[in-house]
């Protein structure tokens, strides 16, 4: 059974930049289309990016092109996402999540969340 | 690419049936059948609830159901129960391949 686990609260200067960790248990992420979801609080959920399995690569929403890198480490199966020039705005709940393209083309597994606090 | 259209509250007793409407465009729920409904409760991950507009995964009670007619998809709870109060989401898959959710939904059981 597959299992996510991300690293624990981050709390940043605006400005700062911040990687989250996401590490798989009970299969491989190369096998994996992994995603990232975050939320702020009170308000609902908004996808940020993830891989692609069609075209191979990873893409991201418009929102945060050129400000937003994941990328994953196969040899400890853990991907990352990591923000820069931090605002406010990115105080959020940050969920990893896997896209199951080919089966049931939904995110059918989540992490538990990351909490980054964005505060002077 | 906007949120999904999602009414921001709804609500029913216990026993009742409700309905959450999920609305975009012929780019993302109109023209692939890949919408998907999540439940979130306070604190917690969301759940996948609902799968390719109508299916459930395992374990999701079959009160649970999904529908498309066009741009607009939609999840009803049947039977109501205390447990389903919480944040319900739609999702859909886009036409530049990337995901996109709706603004989500409180559902109250009164």
């Amino acid at each position: 059974q597959v299992q996510l686990v991300q690293s624990g609260a981050e709390v940043k200067k605006p400005g700062a930049s911040v990687k989250v960790s996401c590490k798989v248990s009970g299969y491989t992420l190369t096998e994996l289309s992994m995603h990232w979801v975050r939320q702020a609080p009170g308000k609902g959920l908004e996808w940020m990016g993830g891989f692609d399995p069609e075209d191979g690569e990873t893409i991201y929403a418009q929102k945060f092109q050129g400000r937003v890198t994941m990328t994953e480490d196969t040899s400890t199966d853990t991907a990352y996402m990591e923000l820069s020039s931090l605002r406010s705005e990115d105080t959020a709940v940050y969920y990893c999540a896997l896209w199951n393209d080919g089966y049931n083309y939904a995110f059918d597994i989540w992490g538990q969340g990351t909490m980054v606090t964005v505060s002077s | 690419q906007s949120a999904l259209t999602q009414p921001a509250s709804v609500s029913g007793s216990p026993g009742q049936s409700i309905t959450i409407s999920c609305t975009g465009t012929s780019s993302d729920v109109g023209g692939y059948n890949y919408v998907s409904w999540y439940q979130q409760h306070p604190g917690k991950a969301p759940k996948l609830m609902i799968y390719e507009v109508s299916n459930r995964p395992s374990g999701v009670p079959d009160r649970f159901s999904g529908s498309k007619s066009g741009n607009t998809a939609s999840l009803t709870i049947s039977g109501l129960q205390a447990e389903d109060e919480a944040d319900y989401y739609c999702s859909s898959y886009t036409s530049s391949s990337t995901k996109v959710f709706g603004g989500g939904t409180k559902l109250t059981v009164l």
